[in-house]
């Protein structure tokens, strides 16, 4: 898998948009960007991935350069509960396997009333 | 409703002594996984399981042992040979063919805290 890069925290108002960047300048074209997030003391929470084209579901928005390099995932109106740390993962498209997943450190978002 | 359980999500023991942590899914997937947490930090593979009767050593595996004799069930043993036994565990499960909706995608179950004494 890629390493990716991730800011340790972030702030965000209440309402506001929360856009979490991640690098991952060695992706190699097989990987697709996932992103998952974890709130205190629960288990983690697919949230969405993709591979070239930005991509958007009901949670979050997916932004991936053009080069891949870099994405940035987009939480349109923060709430309180969207409180939590966020995963980036660089990982090739499953081939039928297991899916041995990286989870780094993340990027803890706190969303502020 | 369908779903991963851990049980139980505190769990205590004295040093030196083997515990086992469960694990059961009923979302009828193939790949089960244990994932460590240590305070402020990400998740490491211990094991994972792509079928029944088989498992596959993860990062961490030293200290461990798991089982997979039913598809719906995948225990994890923490032996007294693990020199740092307290953290949070988490149990995860996946679908392996591709091709459907959420390839990739690992459903985590709540976690169980384990702390040694």
């Amino acid at each position: 898998d890629a390493k990716t890069t991730q800011p340790t925290s972030m702030d965000c108002a209440e309402g506001r948009a929360a856009n979490l960047p991640c690098n991952h300048s060695t992706i190699s074209g097989n990987e697709y960007v996932y992103w998952y997030r974890q709130i205190h003391s629960q288990g983690p929470q697919y949230i969405i991935h993709g591979l070239k084209n930005n991509e958007t579901n009901e949670m979050a928005s997916l932004i991936i350069t053009e080069d891949r390099k870099s994405s940035t995932l987009i939480l349109p109106h923060a709430t309180l509960r969207d409180t939590a740390v966020y995963y980036c993962i660089a990982h090739p498209e499953p081939q039928g396997g297991s899916e041995k997943l990286v989870f780094g450190k993340g990027t803890k978002l706190t969303v502020n009333p | 409703d369908g779903g991963i359980t851990q049980s139980p999500k505190y769990l205590f023991r004295k040093e030196g002594q083997n515990v086992t942590l469960s694990c059961e899914q009923n979302l009828n997937h193939d790949a089960m996984y244990w994932y460590r947490q240590d305070p402020g930090q990400g998740l490491r593979l211990i094991y994972y399981s792509q079928i029944v009767n088989d498992f596959q050593k993860g990062d961490i595996a030293e200290g461990y042992s798991v089982s997979r004799e039913k598809k719906e069930s995948f225990p994890l043993t923490v032996t007294s040979a693990q020199k740092n036994p307290t953290a949070f565990y988490l149990c995860a499960s996946s679908i392996l063919r591709p091709g459907l909706a959420f390839h990739g995608e690992q459903f985590f179950g709540p976690g169980t805290r384990l702390t040694v004494l």
